[in-house]
């Protein structure tokens, strides 16, 4: 059974970029799955924020696109999350999961981590 | 379009069934899938595709769609099912993914 398990800095500061790593154990981040970030800011709903394929084929959310970088590292079998000129908007817990389906994305998220709070504050 | 409508609170009586549901033009193109999310956890899945189950999600929870309509039915709720419901999908164009603002559950 996969795990995820999510990464980095819980406060940033306005203006400055948000990073994250989901490490991924019993499973291989080169496996026929996609990956993605989904976020949750504190007592609203779940936002798509992007995913990427292990060969670095990535889709974004167009209302991030211009701020998101999601990029892999096979070596480590972790993806990231870069988001950039971040505002207290951007506030949430930030999930990583994985696609249940092969090859195709389909938006089945069969597996999650645990969900991390970055705070974006002075 | 690029939006999921989801009625933002319904309620059932214990053992009763119930039925949420998710508005969209991408449902015409593309099935749903539907999450579970107790307070302080993750989404779990509970439903995907047509109608199925991931293992270890009790059969009362069931899913349909129609049109540009998704739904998912819990035959004899119980306690336990009291929680916030999402459903997402592929946008109409493919090209990203969108999820519906939530339907939170309570189980009288």
């Amino acid at each position: 059974q996969v795990q995820l398990q999510e990464s980095g800095p819980g406060l940033v500061k306005p203006s400055g970029t948000l990073s994250l790593t989901c490490a991924v154990s019993g499973g291989s981040i080169s496996s026929s799955n996609w990956w993605s970030w989904v976020r949750q800011p504190p007592g609203k709903g779940l936002e798509w924020i992007g995913e990427i394929y292990h060969s670095g084929s990535t889709n974004y959310n167009p209302s991030l696109k211009s701020r998101v970088t999601i990029s892999v590292d096979k070596s480590k079998n972790q993806f990231s999350l870069k988001l950039s000129s971040v505002t207290a908007a951007d506030t949430a817990v930030y999930y990583c999961a994985r696609d249940l389906n092969y090859y195709d994305s389909s938006g089945y998220y069969s597996s999650w981590g645990q969900g991390t709070l970055v705070t974006v504050s002075s | 379009s690029s939006e999921l409508t989801q009625d933002p609170a319904v309620s059932v009586a214990l053992g009763q069934t119930v039925r949420i549901t998710c508005q969209g033009d991408s449902l015409r193109s593309y099935y749903a899938s539907w999450y579970q999310q107790k307070p302080g956890q993750a989404p779990v899945l509970v439903i995907y595709g047509k109608n199925n189950r991931p293992s270890g999600i009790p059969d009362r929870f069931s899913g349909s769609s129609s049109g540009n309509t998704a739904s998912l039915t819990i035959t004899g709720a119980q306690a336990e099912d009291e929680a916030d419901y999402y459903c997402n999908s592929r946008d109409s164009s493919g090209n990203f993914v969108v999820f519906g603002g939530g339907t939170k559950l309570t189980v009288l």
